[in-house]
């Protein structure tokens, strides 16, 4: 079966310091993982994702996340964060439901807390 | 409209009341999703259709009851709900079932049972 984990439920930077959001990943096949974000009152919108090749993936807003399968993890950063990075983000796999077709499991999310 | 559209995006009801939520994707996709949003949990999987039929259940309770009249349209039938249902109700599409597909979301019915 596959998770994720997310290290910290709040990170609290200061505006143009580094983000490093933790994700952690279990999984019996190799993983396809992703990053999503959730803006207050909003739904969820894809930041970036890891299929395969290169294993430093660049997303939208400067964003961009490193597999590392020795370390089982997909972290997400930014060099400098901005005000309206502001936020809840989610950490996701790819596993396989019972009827065998595929479905996104999901971490608890870290909300990012900018301050001027 | 673009994207994937929910209505309402608020929603009070009692425990005897019955409503619906709407789901609509623009995008020609062939896939939809309804998940729950709680606080300080994962997102839960509900129920997952793909082109029109059903493929996953995700043994969620009867009262809920979703609906795929195209693929296009997705709704979330509400009957007889419990307080612990209260959540933020995000429907999701994707072009298919594949392990690369990506989910787009709409920004949800923030569902109060009271």
């Amino acid at each position: 079966a596959q998770s994720v984990t997310q290290l910290g439920s709040h990170v609290s930077v200061s505006e143009g310091a580094l983000v490093l959001l933790r994700c952690n990943y279990s999984s019996s096949v190799p993983p396809y993982l992703f990053w999503y974000v959730q803006y207050p009152n909003q739904g969820l919108q894809l930041l970036l994702k890891y299929t395969t090749g290169a294993t430093l993936v660049k997303g939208i807003n400067g964003f961009e996340a490193e597999f590392k399968k020795s370390e089982t993890s997909f972290h997400l950063t930014k060099p400098s964060a901005h005000m309206s990075d502001a936020a809840e983000y989610f950490c996701a796999v790819t596993g396989v439901m019972n009827t065998g077709f595929q479905k996104l499991v999901f971490g608890t999310g870290t909300r990012l807390l900018v301050s001027p | 409209e673009t994207g994937v559209t929910q209505t309402p995006r608020h929603l009070v009801m009692g425990m005897t009341n019955k409503k619906s939520l709407k789901c609509e994707q623009h995008l020609g996709h062939n896939a939809m999703y309804w998940y729950k949003q709680s606080a300080k949990k994962p997102l839960e999987l509900m129920f997952v259709y793909s082109l029109e039929e059903r493929v996953e259940n995700n043994s969620v309770p009867s009262r809920f009851s979703p609906e795929c009249p195209n693929s296009s349209h997705l709704f979330l039938h509400l009957h007889t709900l419990q307080p612990e249902d209260s959540a933020l109700y995000l429907c999701a599409s994707s072009q298919g079932q594949g392990r690369t597909d990506t989910q787009y979301f709409g920004p949800g019915t923030r569902l109060t049972v009271l």
